[in-house]
């Protein structure tokens, strides 16, 4: 069966600091990975990743597939309160639809 | 902009009434179109595929009675819960992706379902 895996699933951090945020996934016919935030309603799109070592990057968010440990992660630099959300990592094998993971839920405090 | 519209937002109804929940995807076509229900503080939970013209596919646990899904055009997915009940009271999110296996799949705003 497929599943991916995330890790942390909370933590608070202060204003500032930089966090990782940690997938695992095992998927058939793997294809992509997305990363999504997820806030008061529905997730937000943030990166989709297909192939290995290369790091997508969006202002202080940036993210990295590695295709044969079945792995991604996810930084945040400088975080901020606005960076408060459940960040939800999701395997696609393109036929069905997408394995969610449980989530990690950032805090951000002062 | 957004690519999946969702409406309604919110809505509140009496027990043993049924609401219908629409999920449009805006300026492309969607042949499959996803329904999500989500608990406080859990992760999504897929409960069925809608597929343009045919019937839906539920997943294990899921009432299709319960939860009727009608995919008529290439464009609306509508979600009707039937005779709803305050344990249906819940977050239900709607997806789908543009056409092509590598598209990254795009979320309704939601509906914040809350039977009384």
């Amino acid at each position: 069966e497929d599943k991916v895996v995330q890790s942390p699933l909370s933590l608070v951090v202060h204003e500032g600091d930089t966090v990782t945020l940690n997938c695992s996934y095992e998927v058939t016919n793997f294809r992509s990975l997305l990363w999504y935030k997820q806030e008061k309603k529905a997730p937000t799109f943030l990166f989709m990743l297909t192939s290995s070592g290369i790091e997508k990057k969006s202002g202080r968010l940036s993210s990295i597939l590695d295709k044969k440990e079945l792995f991604s992660i996810l930084n945040i630099t400088a975080t901020q309160t606005g960076d408060s959300a459940v960040y939800l990592c999701a395997g696609n094998s393109g036929n069905t639809p997408l394995v969610f993971g449980k989530g990690t839920r950032l805090s951000v405090i002062a | 902009g957004a690519v999946v519209s969702q409406h309604p937002s919110r809505v509140i109804c009496k027990s043993g009434t049924s609401v219908k929940i629409e999920c449009r995807s805006l300026d492309f076509q969607a042949t499959t179109m996803f329904w999500y229900r989500q608990f406080p503080k859990q992760s999504l939970m897929l409960m069925a595929t809608s597929n343009e013209g045919s019937k839906a596919t539920y997943e294990q646990g899921v009432e299709k009675d319960k939860f009727l899904i009608n995919h008529a055009s290439l464009t609306l997915s509508t979600l009707t819960v039937t005779s709803a009940h305050p344990e249906d009271s819940s977050f239900y999110i709607c997806s789908a992706n543009r056409q092509g296996l590598d598209s990254p799949l795009h979320f309704g705003n939601g509906t914040r379902l809350t039977v009384t």
